[in-house]
């Protein structure tokens, strides 16, 4: 069975926190994705990593940072908490040819 | 004009009916199309995946892609009220990225 895990199901920070979600995959996939999701706005691409140390932007990384040292984990980074920044986070992993397989969420509150 | 777009709904049928949902996308050179389930508070679970002009049935669903329009379908036939969720339209763009549709959502009533 395919599992991708996040470290958090809930979380509530401060602004102005540095704040870690971590995403692992015990899949072998190359591919991994951070996404977060808001009301009426989908799903929207922050960060993805195509291979170990590598990343690419997605749509919206600003305020983000990623980190991606081993194969089976990807790490999104909030540099400085903004309440803006509260959303539903969502980490996917895939290789070519396979659908994503989505972690269970991190619903991230920022007071 | 979004990447990928969706008709947010809610889009309400009749239990048995069948619910209909639509997709369209712009990269003319998308080679991977998917629908997600996502339950309210859930994390999305893929139901069907689809790769070629045409139709793809598994179970109660089939999915219809249509290249040329740039547009994708699902039907859902017999619906249930276990089918009410918010459904997505992803896309596989040249490369890596996958971008979803905002979703639209679905009740059945029973």
């Amino acid at each position: 069975d395919v599992k991708v895990t996040q470290s958090s199901r809930y979380l509530v920070k401060r602004t102005g926190e540095k704040v870690f979600l971590e995403c692992v995959q015990d899949m072998d996939h190359e591919n991994m994705f951070w996404y977060r999701q808001d009301p009426g706005l989908g799903l929207r691409l922050i960060y993805f990593s195509y291979d170990v140390k590598m990343k690419e932007k997605g749509d919206i990384p600003e305020g983000y940072s990623v980190s991606r040292e081993k194969k089976e984990r990807f790490s999104l980074i909030l540099e400085s908490a903004s309440t803006n920044q509260t959303s539903m986070y969502l980490c996917a992993s895939t290789r070519p040819g396979v659908e994503a397989f989505f972690g269970q969420g991190t619903r991230l509150t920022v007071v | 004009q979004k990447e990928v777009e969706q008709n947010s709904g809610p889009l309400s049928v009749p239990e048995g009916a069948i619910a209909s949902l639509n997709c369209t996308y712009s990269d003319r050179g998308s080679q991977s199309f998917f629908w997600y389930r996502q339950y309210s508070g859930k994390s999305p679970e893929l139901i069907m995946s689809i790769y070629s002009n045409g139709d793809k049935e598994d179970g109660r669903f089939t999915a219809q892609l249509n290249k040329a329009s740039q547009y994708v379908s699902l039907l859902i036939r017999d619906s249930q009220p276990s089918d009410s969720a918010t459904y997505l339209c992803a896309v596989r763009t040249g490369g890596f990225k996958t971008i979803f549709g905002a979703g639209t959502r679905l009740f059945v009533k029973a």
